[in-house]
């Protein structure tokens, strides 16, 4: 059974840098055909896809957070990571890690982790 | 890019039948059959229920169902259970490998 759990830290100050992890369990994050996804859920409104990175290392990123925003596999480790530069307020939000073999539905996800921007 | 549009709140009571909608425009919904759709209970992880506008992966009961017309995607939840009620998220391909969500659907049932 593939699961995933998010990590990191619940708190950072406006402008500094948001940094998650996704453990994978379940499945080599190496195996081929898999989209390892960041998606965040803002209180109150909608999911927000942050991006992906394929499991060849190719990274694809909305368009409106590309310049703030790096997705990276470690593969020693089987996690991903997410880097969020400059953070705001606006970031506060619920982060989840989730997997695609499309790369447009998602089918397995962690349970999220609350990240709040705030000094 | 624009969010998906689902209205805030559907309900229905036990046993009736309940359709969200999610609209988008040609470039996203209208344009590909990549229209998935999650449930949600806030603490959990999303569940995926429908991929491909009207697959339902395994393990997902057969009340549920998607469709599409146009630039409009709909999920529909036959023989409402207690258990259904959560948040729904539509989700759309939108071409050049990004995705959008729609900005989720609160359902109650009665």
């Amino acid at each position: 059974q593939v699961q995933l759990q998010e990590s990191g830290p619940g708190l950072v100050k406006p402008s500094q840098t948001l940094s998650l992890t996704c453990a994978v369990s379940g499945l080599s994050i190496n195996r081929g055909g898999y989209y390892w996804t960041w998606i965040r859920h803002h209180p109150g409104k909608g999911l927000e896809w942050i991006g992906y990175i394929y499991y060849s290392g190719n990274t694809y990123y909305n368009p409106s957070l590309k310049s703030r925003v790096s997705i990276s596999l470690d593969t020693s480790k089987n996690q991903f990571s997410l880097i969020l530069n400059s953070v705001t307020a606006a970031d506060t939000a619920v982060y989840f890690c989730a997997r695609s073999s499309t790369s447009w539905d998602f089918d397995y996800w962690g349970q999220g982790t609350l990240v709040s921007v705030s000094s | 890019q624009s969010a998906l549009t689902q209205p805030r709140s559907v309900s229905g009571s036990p046993g009736q039948s309940v359709t969200i909608s999610c609209t988008g425009t040609i470039s996203d919904v209208g344009a590909y059959n990549y229209v998935s759709w999650y449930q949600y209970h806030p603490g959990k992880a999303p569940k995926l229920m429908i991929y491909d506008v009207s697959k339902r992966p395994l393990g997902v009961p057969d009340r549920f169902s998607g469709s599409k017309s146009g630039n409009t995607a709909s999920l529909t939840i036959s023989g409402l259970q207690a258990e259904d009620e959560a948040d729904y998220f539509c989700c759309s391909y939108a071409g050049s490998y990004t995705s959008l969500f729609g900005g989720g659907t609160k359902l109650t049932v009665l």
